[in-house]
């Protein structure tokens, strides 16, 4: 079935330094890939999102960059900062059977920024 | 706009019980997904409803079940529950038919003892 990797599980940063957060999907056809951020006792909250027809997106300090040959997507923070903290996960959208918004989450990575 | 709502907040049951949470979601979604959240297995998908219909349902046995009203107020029941089952359930809302931003609730925090 579908299914999506992501690593590292943690990572801790310096402040100022970048962040950097790979994740693979194994259904070629999935065509939206999402990345939520999710504070301790917070519901996820979407951050930066891609549609398989980008090769990269950018928002301020966070960009999302796709590889659909390698099914491959990654989350760049640059100039970290301590609210950065967090646990971020990313998602696809698998379009199996029609139009869905069923997401298939990775594991997390929780990003700890040291001041 | 108000956000995703979901009640209760949090609850507490037994072993055998049954349970109904209910969401509701953004004004003019009509998308509903629920989530299981474990620290274990992370985020798991639960179903999916939209105007009223199941459209896609994740790896879970019968005893989870869920519906969606016409005012696109989604519930979930879990019967039967199992200590397994205790967990943060999260609902989200989606304004369009098929890969979109979800909005997601606080979620519902289930413990079986």
């Amino acid at each position: 079935g579908e299914n999506v990797e992501q690593h590292p599980s943690t990572l801790s940063v310096q402040e100022g330094d970048s962040a950097v957060i790979k994740c693979t999907y194994s259904d070629s056809a999935s065509n939206y890939f999402p990345w939520y951020k999710q504070e301790l006792g917070k519901r996820p909250q979407l951050i930066i999102d891609i549609r398989s027809n980008v090769g990269e997106k950018k928002d301020q300090r966070i960009a999302v960059t796709l590889n659909k040959t390698a099914k491959h997507f990654s989350l760049h923070i640059t100039e970290t900062q301590p609210e950065d903290s967090a646990v971020y996960f990313c998602a696809a959208s698998p379009p199996y059977g029609g139009a869905t918004n069923k997401l298939i989450f990775g594991t997390g990575t929780l990003l700890a920024v040291q001041p | 706009k108000a956000g995703v709502t979901q009640t209760p907040r949090y609850l507490i049951k037994t072993r055998g019980q049954q349970v109904t949470l209910s969401c509701s979601p953004i004004s003019g979604h009509r998308s509903v997904s629920w989530y299981q959240q474990t620290p274990g297995q992370g985020l798991q998908f639960l179903f999916e409803y939209f105007s009223e219909t199941q459209r896609n349902k994740g790896n879970f046995p019968g005893r989870f079940s869920g519906r969606q009203f016409s005012n696109s107020r989604s519930e979930m029941n879990v019967s039967t529950l199992e200590l397994g089952d205790s967990a943060l359930y999260l609902c989200a809302s989606s304004l369009g038919d098929s890969g979109n931003e979800q909005f997601f609730g606080p979620g519902t925090r289930l413990t079986v003892l």
